[in-house]
């Protein structure tokens, strides 16, 4: 019922593995973002986009890239997944003002 | 750039007693957002309270309340009457007031854990 929804909700994966993280909402919102979490760090922003096919770098955006196609979707790709990118990984939109929306994570885990 | 930072990386309260978490930030902008998320175990984010910079009354939210310190740029959250259902992390954020670019995203400290005891 939030309009926004991540899939897969885990994962493991082997290093080296392609990975792709979806994120999907259904608010027609412009804004999307792509975050991290992990423990003594918060949450770091990766990438975001301000419409389709707009997007741009976050703080730790190295190893990541994304993609936004449609207004609905933003993917989250990992072209050859390490270890140090074993995390939770956060969709977000950007609503009315300042209202953000967060899925409910994705707990990867590259082995 | 700014900077958001929580100093307390746990804390601990009785049940129905009060808490204090703190948060500290860093920007040269005059006008932007400060953000409480709480963050159970379920991983999802809930936002517990907001403030516009350009409030000077400090925001509200049932037991939940801050004490808005622009000067000294200091954002606490005060939680009242705690209950075991309060028990997660704790995440202060900043926003800028501006909408375009990078402008519009969250910058998050590094959270806070809460343990409350029965």
């Amino acid at each position: 019922d939030a309009g926004i929804t991540q899939s897969p909700r885990h994962k493991v994966t082997e290093t080296g593995t392609p990975v792709t993280l979806r994120c999907h909402q259904t608010e027609n919102h412009r804004y999307m973002y792509w975050y991290r979490q992990d423990p003594g760090h918060g949450l770091r922003l990766i990438h975001y986009s301000y419409g389709v096919k707009d997007t741009d770098k976050g703080e730790v955006s190295d190893g990541y890239s994304v993609s936004r196609s449609k207004t609905e979707d933003f993917l989250l790709t990992l072209e050859s997944a390490t270890s140090s990118q074993t995390s939770v990984y956060f969709c977000a939109m950007r609503g009315q003002q300042y209202g953000y929306t967060f899925g409910s994570g994705t707990r990867l885990t590259v082995v | 750039a700014q900077t958001v930072t929580q100093s307390q990386p746990e804390m601990s309260v009785q049940e129905a007693e009060t808490v204090t978490l703190s948060c500290t930030y860093d920007t040269s902008e005059s006008d932007y957002y400060l953000f409480w998320y709480k963050q159970p175990p379920s991983r999802q984010m809930i936002l517990v309270i907001r403030q516009e910079a350009y409030k000077q009354q400090n925001a509200t939210e049932n037991r939940f309340s801050v004490n808005f310190q622009k000067a000294a740029k200091s954002f606490s959250l005060k939680i009242s009457d705690s209950q075991l259902g309060d028990a997660a992390m704790y995440f202060c954020a900043y926003r800028s007031s501006n909408y375009g670019g990078s402008q519009g995203n969250l910058i998050f400290g590094k959270g806070t854990k809460l343990s409350v005891k029965p």
